[in-house]
């Protein structure tokens, strides 16, 4: 049973660039969640997909935004880049039947840095 | 505001017991969630309390009340391995959405 998956594991860009992050969820589940992770900090909600379209959001500018696919895979892009996006990123997947009750699972993330 | 504060660092040594708080202040609440995470990788679910009470998970052991908006996990016979950042989440709603607090760094010492 394969669980979540990102690509890639490591990105460097610089400012101003653009950047597309991927992720499988867990088998069975069918919501991805974005999490941003700083150093130092806890994760903190950028964005919910489920049936394709982004079910809610946190407080991140609309320099982000992302996409679910037919098989609920699901991508982040970020716009035009700062330093301050350097972190790490996760993606967690869950069942939306379950409610908030579902374990979330992450997967190994994303780390970004930007130059 | 909407806050969720546990401490910064623990350290104890190994077959120690140790109560990792968190307290929390949000606008929606659905249930406490614990995670660990080992240097950078992959948060892992521990435990979920919706409920008052003490929930109990081989090792490790997570108590809420909801009436104190505060909850603790317990880590009880420490091993090396247990050395990670653990996290308090609440779901703030019915969707899943956690809102994570910053983190304690635990050390175990032999």
């Amino acid at each position: 049973d394969a669980g979540v998956t990102q690509s890639p594991t490591h990105l460097i860009k610089t400012r101003g660039q653009q950047v597309t992050l991927r992720c499988s969820p867990k088998s069975g589940h069918d919501t991805v969640s974005w999490y941003q992770q700083a150093l130092g900090q806890g994760p903190q909600f950028i964005f919910q997909y489920y049936e394709e379209e982004e079910r809610q959001r946190g407080n991140f500018p609309d320099r982000f935004s992302g996409h679910q696919f037919p098989n609920y895979s699901s991508e982040l892009n970020v716009n035009a880049l700062l330093l301050g996006d350097s972190a790490l990123y996760l993606c967690a997947s869950s069942l939306a039947s379950s409610g908030s009750s579902d374990t979330q699972y992450f997967g190994p993330g994303t780390r970004l840095t930007v130059l | 505001g909407q806050s969720l504060e546990q401490p910064s660092e623990v350290t104890a040594v190994e077959g120690a017991i140790v109560q990792i708080n968190c307290t929390y202040q949000t606008s929606g609440f659905y249930g406490l969630s614990w995670y660990q995470q080992h240097d950078g990788g992959a948060p892992t679910f521990l435990s979920y309390n919706a409920l008052d009470g003490l929930e109990e998970t081989g090792r490790f052991s997570s108590f809420l009340s909801r009436s104190d908006s505060y909850g603790y996990l317990l880590l009880q016979e420490l091993q090396m391995k247990d050395s990670a950042s653990y996290f308090c989440a609440v779901s703030a709603d019915s969707w899943g959405k956690l809102q994570f607090g910053a983190g304690t760094q635990v050390v175990v010492t032999p």
